[in-house]
């Protein structure tokens, strides 16, 4: 099956940088992704990383290492809007269905 | 290009109804996916759906719990003689392909 754990809490201030990590295991590897979701609300997609590297879109970056089977989201320059819960998903050995992490709450104070 | 839409956005219902909530993916997106959330938890996956099939529905309960794709009108998630712990978000998501996932608002259910 598939597992991902990833840190359940991180706080960090206005205009820092942050590091969310996410290790997986999985019996078939079709890329890691990584999404964002404020208060409950409709989570969004923020990255994909389907290749050992970096990724990067703005403020936001994703890593990958296949080898180590993990993986990062790094936020810059953070901003009061970028508190949230962020999740790293893996698809399962089938590759169908899109197997979420517990998610990682970021709290940005000023 | 209208989003996920799903409705309803809250829905109560008294243990032993019936719950139905729907779906209408992104125009264009042939593949539905529902989730399910409990407070301060991931999301767990539920069923995958293609137009008229059901793909995958490994982390569907097996009892009470069905979904449907038709060829025409929206997704359909449909929780029979529903109990307290079925009190949580559903989220629906579409995508063309197996690519990123566009989601929905939400249906939070209240059993009471």
């Amino acid at each position: 099956g598939q597992s991902l754990e990833q840190p359940s809490e991180v706080t960090a201030v206005e205009g820092a940088i942050v590091q969310i990590n996410c290790t997986y295991q999985t019996s078939g590897f079709y890329g890691l992704s990584w999404y964002q979701q404020h208060d409950g609300g409709a989570p969004t997609f923020l990255s994909y990383n389907g290749l050992d590297g970096l990724e990067e879109t703005g403020r936001f970056s994703s890593f990958l290492s296949r080898s180590d089977s993990y993986g990062y989201l790094l936020l810059q320059e953070l901003q009061m809007k970028d508190s949230a819960s962020y999740f790293c998903a893996v698809r399962d050995q089938a590759g169908t269905a899109l197997i979420f992490g517990k998610g990682t709450t970021l709290s940005v104070s000023s | 290009n209208a989003g996920v839409m799903q409705n309803p956005r809250h829905l109560v219902r008294r243990r032993g109804q019936e719950a139905r909530l729907r779906c209408s993916p992104m125009k264009g997106h042939s593949h539905v996916y529902w989730y399910r959330q409990l407070p301060e938890e991931g999301l767990k996956f539920m069923v995958y759906l293609q137009k008229e099939n059901i793909i995958d529905e490994s982390g569907m309960p097996k009892e009470r719990f069905s979904a449907e794709f038709p060829k025409e009108g929206p997704s359909i998630l449909r929780i029979q003689q529903v109990v307290r712990g079925d009190s949580a978000a559903y989220f629906c998501a579409s995508s063309p392909g197996r690519e990123k996932l566009f989601f929905g608002s939400g249906t939070q259910l209240s059993v009471l």
